[in-house]
Formats: structure tokens, C-alpha cells, sequence
């Protein structure tokens, strides 16, 4: 079975400008977690959605925002880019919302801003 | 809030000797620990988990952790070190109500 699979895997764009990444979850997984990772610094948790609802948020700005889709799938926007969005975006997904699940991680896109 | 700390931003070891890398955590109850590998470039691979029950947990790629509650740590352990698992190690807690979080990660290399 194909792992989670995330696009683009690099993206160049600058600032002011907007950003749409996509994830798509493993087969079968219902929940899907979208982490930021700094370089040279642990994942932080974004969001997480389940059904097609947001259960969860991390303490990001507005202008991060996401959605599921009716096939589990996931898209991640991020509005009025800044430098500080430099960054390496995970997708995760799990059978389930709980949190003792184990989530299962994309490569990742990794998003430059000039 | 709950956190995750990882004392050890970056070990070395030598092929062949044994490992330990620290994690501690701070949270009101037991949470759900893990452990993430990323090599570079790369996304997380699950290494381990812990949710109750027996301290000692067995993960793949030869790995152990062991849960101790009166010191809230989850220390990751092998035995014997291959030059393949160079990489970066993450502890991270979970727990129902509260997002997940990620310690900072430690960076291990292995001389041959």
C-alpha cells in the first residue's frame, strides 16, 4: 500500500504570495495532521482534522488554514507569505483522532520564500 | 501545556557501542509517548510507542525505551549501533485533548 504521499516536494514562492500544499493519507486513515518543521528543530503541530472537521490547532497565525476532503485527502493554505514560513510541512495520518494513534508521515514539502 | 525535552542536541558514538538518547517529558498525566526517526530529507518513521502496561517497550530496527514515571523520562536505547542509524531522533507525547508535540530533537552520528 502506498505511504502517505505529499505535494509538491519543493516549492519556491515569495513573500506576499500564497501557498496550497496537498496530502494525500494513507488508505484506510481517517485523520490527517499537518506539522511546520524549522530547520534544525522538532515538527509543530498545525492542525489536525478527522472527518472532515478540524480537531485540533496549534498556535499559528490565520493565515494557516486547511481542509479534508470527502476522500480523507488534505489541503494546507498559507496566505501573505513571510520569510519566517521557510519551512519543511509533514503531513501525518492515522486510523483515528486519538492520540495514542501513531501517525505515519509524508516526505514532506519543503517551501523556500525569497 | 505539556513539552517534551531533549537534553542531547547532537551525540557521536562508534559502530558497534551502545546508545542512549534522553527524553523527558511534563505533563499531568501519563501521556502517550513515542519515538520518530528522520534521516534527512525524509519524513518520520515510527520507532516506538508507549501507552501503559510494561516499561520496557521493543521498536524496530533493534531499538528499546523504557518508561519512567518518577523521573517523566522515556530514554531510546540500542545495544549495539549501525553506521545507518545516523539520523535525527524526536521524542513526542501525546495526550487526548491536547495537540501533539515533538521534543527538539537529537542528532546522532556513528563513526566507523
Amino acid at each position: 500500500d502506498a505511504g502517505v504521499t505529499q505535494s509538491p516536494t519543493h516549492l519556491i514562492k515569495t513573500r506576499g504570495q500564497h501557498v496550497t500544499l496537498r496530502c494525500s493519507p494513507i488508505s484506510g486513515h481517517k485523520s490527517v495532521s499537518w506539522y511546520q518543521q524549522v530547520l534544525g528543530q522538532g515538527p509543530q503541530f498545525i492542525f489536525q482534522y478527522y472527518e472532515k472537521e478540524e480537531r485540533g490547532r496549534g498556535n499559528f497565525p490565520d493565515r494557516f488554514s486547511a481542509r479534508q476532503f470527502p476522500n480523507y485527502s488534505s489541503e494546507l493554505n498559507v496566505n501573505a507569505l513571510l520569510l519566517g514560513d521557510s519551512a519543511l510541512y509533514l503531513c501525518a495520518s492515522s486510523l483515528e483522532v486519538w492520540a495514542g494513534q501513531p501517525q505515519h508521515f509524508g516526505d514532506g514539502t519543503r517551501l523556500s520564500i525569497l | 501545556a505539556q513539552s517534551v525535552t531533549q537534553p542531547d542536541i547532537h551525540i557521536t558514538v562508534s559502530e558497534g557501542a551502545s546508545l542512549e538518547l534522553r527524553c523527558n517529558y511534563s505533563y499531568g498525566a501519563t501521556p502517550y509517548l513515542f519515538w520518530y526517526v528522520q534521516s534527512p530529507g525524509q519524513g518520520l518513521q515510527l520507532l516506538l510507542k508507549y501507552f501503559s502496561g510494561d516499561t520496557l517497550v521493543q521498536g524496530i530496527k533493534g531499538f528499546e525505551a523504557e518508561f519512567k514515571r518518577s523521573q517523566s523520562s522515556f530514554n531510546l536505547r540500542k545495544p549495539s549501533v549501525h553506521w545507518s542509524d545516523a539520523a535525527e531522533y524526536f521524542c513526542a507525547v501525546g495526550a487526548d485533548g491536547q495537540n501533539f508535540v515533538f521534543g527538539p530533537g537529537t542528532r546522532l552520528s556513528v563513526l566507523p
